[in-house]
């Protein structure tokens, strides 16, 4: 079974780093794509950015370039997601889940199949 | 930046027809998830490459896409159906969510 296991729920203060973390199991972790999405408290989901494991390469949403950092450590089949300073407006829940592929008739087609159970992060003085 | 643009509620009577629009720039020449998000829960998939369903999910989630607009259906919608819907294309391997839509059902 395809698991995400992501890190407990986190307090800190602004200004604070922070490194949270998503530990998957039951498949090759370097073979799929893993993405990281926020979702503010009472709005909607917002991609952040997403890795591919196999050789770290990295692409960000426009939103979120140079704001967070995405690495992934293919020893312990594990992506993170990182703050050099928080912000009281990083307060949200975050959410990391494997990106599925496969090729359509256009080309490829790609959808977020399994999730983990997201972590919230508090940030407040 | 490319963007998904969604009604923000949709309401449905039990049993009737749900549809949920999803509109961006030439759409339809781009695959187009869909998500179900419940209170407190994780999105979970319902409709990949515009209208595949995953196992385990009902027959009655349906879904559409062509020239800018994506349709998500939900026909003889259930009480367990109310949710937020989110419609999801790729632009340039960046992942695009659509603003969401809180479907209520009377």
């Amino acid at each position: 079974e395809v698991q995400l296991v992501q890190s407990g729920a986190e307090v800190k203060k602004p200004g604070e780093s922070l490194k949270i973390s998503c530990k998957t199991s039951g498949y090759s972790f370097t073979t799929y794509w893993i993405g990281w999405v926020r979702q503010l408290p009472g709005k909607g989901l917002e991609w952040m950015g997403i890795i591919y494991p196999g050789d770290s390469d990295t692409r960000y949403g426009p939103s979120f370039q140079g704001q967070v950092t995405i690495s992934a450590d293919k020893s312990i089949s594990t992506a993170f997601l990182q703050w050099s300073s928080l912000k009281a407006s990083d307060t949200a829940m975050y959410y990391c889940a494997r990106r599925a592929y496969n090729y359509g008739p256009t080309g490829y087609y790609y959808y977020m199949d399994v999730w983990g159970k997201g972590t919230t992060v508090t940030v407040s003085s | 930046s490319y963007e998904l643009a969604q009604p923000p509620s949709v309401s449905v009577s039990a049993g009737q027809t749900a549809s949920i629009t999803c509109s961006g720039d030439k759409l339809g020449d781009k695959y187009v998830c869909w998500y179900q998000q419940k209170p407190g829960q994780s999105p979970v998939v319902v409709i990949y490459q515009n209208n595949k369903r995953p196992s385990g999910i009902p027959e009655r989630f349906s879904g559409s896409n062509s020239g800018n607009t994506a349709t998500l259906t939900i026909s003889g919608t259930q009480a367990m159906d109310e949710a937020d819907y989110y419609c999801q294309a790729w632009d340039s391997n960046t992942g695009v969510f659509g603003t969401g839509t809180k479907v209520t059902v009377l």
